[in-house]
């Protein structure tokens, strides 16, 4: 079946550096999603890609879906504390409504 | 607008024991999934229902976890008996469905913290 892969797994960053995490996916997707989640919270939408090389902007957030449809992005820029969480990619599976999800990224911040 | 309902937040029993969760999804909502997620993973998708019909449950364990939403509104999930893997967090989510930009979008609740010792 579908699979989506995420890396790293872990992202130490330091208060105002900038990073980036990279999701992948063994199929061909007709859209992908990020969630972001924080520290015993629940998954939050962020965004969908659907367009072949498409970028969306949402303030120090730059998302990309690949050109090939199997690969997306997350950068943020100038990383602040409000960042702390971890981000996951999820792609269509079977059905467009079912996603499968990557195992996460998991940002920790220094001060 | 409301967000998704989940109740308990948290719930520990012992192995062979039963329990249940629930979830009321965001009003007019046609699509409803129930995830597992375990400390350190992605959310696992268990079921997914459009309106009160199952669209996919290829990974609920179905010897042990039942799951049902009647008048395609409210939704429980059961597990029946429980094993010490069951220990996780059960997230209740869901979407508009339909065809619209917007009917992918999950929202998620604030889930059920599981223990089974």
């Amino acid at each position: 079946g579908q699979q989506v892969m995420q890396i790293p797994q872990y992202q130490h960053v330091q208060e105002g550096e900038d990073f980036t995490t990279y999701c992948n996916s063994s199929t061909t997707l007709s859209n992908i999603q990020w969630y972001k989640q924080r520290p015993g919270g629940h998954p939050v939408f962020l965004i969908q890609l659907v367009k072949s090389g498409e970028v969306k902007k949402q303030k120090r957030l730059t998302f990309q879906f690949g050109e090939a449809k199997k690969n997306s992005s997350l950068h943020i820029t100038a990383t602040q504390t409000t960042d702390v969480g971890t981000y996951f990619c999820a792609g269509p599976g079977s059905n467009d409504y079912k996603l499968s999800f990557g195992a996460g990224t998991t940002v920790t911040v220094r001060a | 607008e409301a967000g998704v309902a989940q109740s308990p937040r948290y719930k520990i029993i012992e192995k062979r024991q039963s329990v249940a969760f629930w979830c009321n999804p965001i009003s007019g909502h046609a699509t409803l999934y129930w995830y597992q997620q375990i400390l350190g993973q992605g959310p696992k998708l268990l079921i997914q229902f459009q309106n009160n019909g199952v669209v996919d449950d290829s990974q609920l364990p179905k010897d042990r976890f039942s799951a049902e939403r009647l008048k395609g509104v409210d939704s429980t999930l059961k597990i029946q008996p429980a094993k010490l893997e069951d220990s996780a967090v059960y997230l209740c989510a869901s979407s508009l469905g339909g065809q619209g930009a917007r009917s992918y979008e999950q929202y998620f609740g604030p889930g059920t913290r599981l223990t089974v010792t």
